[in-house]
């Protein structure tokens, strides 16, 4: 079956840590996103790749770092530099060409820092 | 920047009975796309519905339809014959037709509880 795996589904980390969240797709989609989820705040875009070897800053990088070496791919580093890194990450993908594509989202990874 | 405001943090609706959620989205630009996403308890996020903003008529997907006013700026969700599994954390997402990225710009959602 074709989806977004996101792992581990809880993660623990003590301050000052970095970690690296995991998301792979086998939806053959180029673009990849990663949003922060907060309680009362929706989704909030951190980073997004439209291509391999490529990647924007969305409206809350800062404290976040991306990679896109393979399509398949898109793995995320809250680094200690991320004030408030306890949250709810989601990770999606979708076609390119068009917006009224969907994006498909992973089932999450939440990320608690103490 | 565009924004997205979802003004009910939370509604109920009675099994079988109709419930609108609310949704507006401020924006300069004429051609754009908006979309309803669900979140279950498993917080894995589902495709409601979609609309085209060049499009006059309303989306319908089975139960849910939407109530779009380009000109008020305005994209209300109507679920019929509410269910059950109807119960979940609901979100308006708007999407820039113009802009590189595809981003989804959210609103912070509406939680519906469905009572039986």
């Amino acid at each position: 079956d074709g989806g977004i795996t996101q792992s581990p589904k809880y993660l623990f980390r003590k301050e000052g840590q970095n970690v690296t969240l995991s998301c792979e797709q086998n939806l053959n989609h180029d673009a990849m996103y990663w949003y922060r989820q907060d309680p009362g705040q929706g989704l909030r875009l951190i980073y997004y790749s439209q291509i391999v070897n490529d990647f924007q800053k969305g409206d809350i990088a800062e404290g976040y770092s991306v990679s896109r070496e393979k399509k398949e791919s898109f793995p995320l580093t809250v680094t200690s530099a991320q004030k408030n890194p306890t949250a709810f990450y989601l990770c999606a993908s979708s076609i390119t060409g068009s917006p009224s594509y969907e994006q498909y989202f992973g089932p999450g990874t939440r990320l608690t820092v103490t | 920047a565009q924004t997205v405001t979802q003004s009910q943090p939370e509604m109920s609706v009675q099994e079988a009975e109709t419930v609108t959620l609310s949704c507006t989205y401020d924006t300069s630009e004429s051609d754009y796309y908006l979309f309803w996403y669900k979140q279950p308890p498993s917080r894995q996020m589902i495709l409601v519905i979609r609309q085209e903003a060049y499009k006059q008529q309303n989306a319908t997907e089975n139960r849910f339809s939407v109530n779009f006013q380009k000109a008020a700026k305005s994209f209300s969700l109507k679920i019929s014959d509410s269910q059950l599994g109807d119960a979940a954390m609901y979100f308006c997402a708007y999407r820039s037709a113009l802009e590189y990225g595809n981003k989804l710009v959210f609103g912070a959602g509406t939680i519906l509880r469905v009572k039986s």
